[in-house]
């Protein structure tokens, strides 16, 4: 069975700092690969995603940028934080996992989250 | 480009049947997914509609209309916790596919 790692869970950093978000898929290979945002009583927003390797499309322009760098690993970072970047960071993954039954659809899949507190 | 359109918030009891509705509009459609968000976690899936009628989950069903680009998720016999947020989402086909999310729906069962 397919299972997707991210950490750390939870974090603290000051403004300008620089930041690195790690997440794994395991159990599938080329998996599409897909970093979420959700801020603080708003709805998930869309940050990147990535269908192989160092291929890598940014939805919406800011600070932070995303690199994969093997099959089955995406990584977030950012080289200053924002007091904007705050908010609940998701990974995912999407691929024909069967949780759909025979549909055989495409399910989006999501890491536990990481929690990001820019102060 | 997707819009999709569901309600902030709605409030239930214990036992109740709730029907939380959602509206989209998509160029290229190619299913629609409601899932279950607990305050603090990550969203998990529910259930994926991709024909018009009802699919049914135990407690939970959801139905879709493609010609009216509507949908919603119905929850039945409700448990306290049930209490979650209820996300709809649909797939988007251009400029790469990715599952593009409405803001969700916040439920909350009291007893």
């Amino acid at each position: 069975s397919q299972t997707i790692h991210q950490w750390p869970a939870t974090l603290v950093q000051p403004v300008g700092s620089p930041l690195s978000l790690e997440c794994t898929v395991e159990g599938t290979s080329n998996p599409n690969l897909y970093w979420y945002r959700q801020a603080a009583g708003r709805g998930l927003q869309l940050l990147f995603y990535s269908i192989g390797i160092d291929q890598i499309s940014s939805e919406v322009p800011q600070n932070l940028s995303a690199s994969r760098p093997q099959d089955r690993q995406f990584i977030l970072s950012s080289k200053k934080l924002l007091l904007s970047d705050s908010g609940f960071y998701l990974c995912a993954w999407s691929g024909f996992s069967g949780l759909a039954g025979l549909s055989g659809a495409n399910v989006l899949t999501f890491g536990a989250g990481s929690r990001l507190t820019v102060l | 480009g997707q819009n999709i359109d569901q309600p902030t918030e709605m409030t239930a009891t214990e036992g109740a049947i709730v029907q939380i509705n959602c509206t989209y509009q998509t160029s290229g459609f190619n299913g629609l997914f409601w899932y279950q968000q607990h305050a603090g976690e990550a969203p998990t899936f529910l259930s994926y509609n991709v024909l018009d009628g009802l699919e049914e989950k135990g407690r939970f069903s959801s139905f879709l209309s493609r010609s009216k680009g509507y949908s919603y998720l119905l929850l039945k016999e409700l448990q306290m916790k049930d209490s979650a947020s209820y996300l709809c989402a649909v797939w988007r086909k251009q400029a790469g596919t990715a599952l593009i999310f409405g803001k969700g729906t916040t439920l909350s069962v009291s007893s």
